[in-house]
């Protein structure tokens, strides 16, 4: 299984960029990159995927590094319901059985 | 859809008694996860199932815990006899076919005293 490294926790001032970083650096040829998001008593919310390339959604973007060994999550502009968990996962070759680490958790302050 | 719906949310039972949480998947999907998420041990990934067929249970903890689908839509998690070291909050996930987005339920909080 590819093992992640992600910083215990980060804090962010509202309306500003913030960028989570992901090291996976055993992670192979076919494994796509998820970032799921946990906010407080609730279940895992799926945030963005990508393989290769950089990808944009309506809630963020990811960034993958040229070699694949890291990417990073990028919010645009946090509020303060965008403090939770943040899950990096490397999907198991295409399994897409998904295994959390301990991810970052991320305080937005007001 | 009212997304992955799960019962009860909250469950509290004395040792040895059986327990059944209970998930109903997003319509159309057919991808099944349980999770447990404890304050130690955080999420785990109990067991995985595809097209109603358990593909995964190495993170079942033991003899204690089964889980099966019934059918397409529900999936059940039993745990028989319970222990106080259960006590955790309990998630399910569906996926649908080629989709890369799991949807999780609310989850159970389950506390055996």
């Amino acid at each position: 299984d590819a093992k992640t490294t992600q910083p215990n926790s980060m804090e962010s001032n509202e309306e500003e960029p913030v960028h989570l970083p992901c090291n996976h650096s055993t992670i192979s040829g076919t494994d796509y990159i998820h970032w799921y998001r946990q906010l407080p008593s609730q279940g895992p919310e799926y945030v963005i995927h990508g393989l290769t390339s950089n990808v944009n959604n309506r809630m963020a973007s990811l960034a993958i590094a040229e070699d694949r060994k890291s990417s990073t999550l990028i919010l645009h502009r946090a509020t303060l319901r965008d403090a939770a968990v943040y899950y990096c996962i490397p999907n198991l070759g295409g399994t897409y059985k998904y295994i959390f680490g301990t991810g970052t958790r991320l305080k937005v302050l007001a | 859809d009212a997304g992955v719906i799960q019962s009860p949310r909250h469950e509290v039972t004395e040792m040895g008694q059986e327990v059944t949480l209970r998930c109903k998947l997003i319509s159309g999907h057919n991808s099944l996860f349980w999770y447990r998420q404890t304050m130690m041990r955080g999420l785990e990934l109990l067991i995985y199932f595809n097209n109603n067929v358990p593909i995964d249970d190495s993170g079942m903890p033991e003899d204690r815990f089964s889980a099966k689908m019934p059918n397409a839509s529900f999936s059940t998690l039993k745990i028989q006899p319970s222990e106080p070291r259960d006590s955790a909050v309990y998630f399910c996930a569906s996926r649908g076919e080629g989709g890369a987005e799991a949807f999780f339920g609310q989850g159970t909080r389950l506390t055996v005293v």
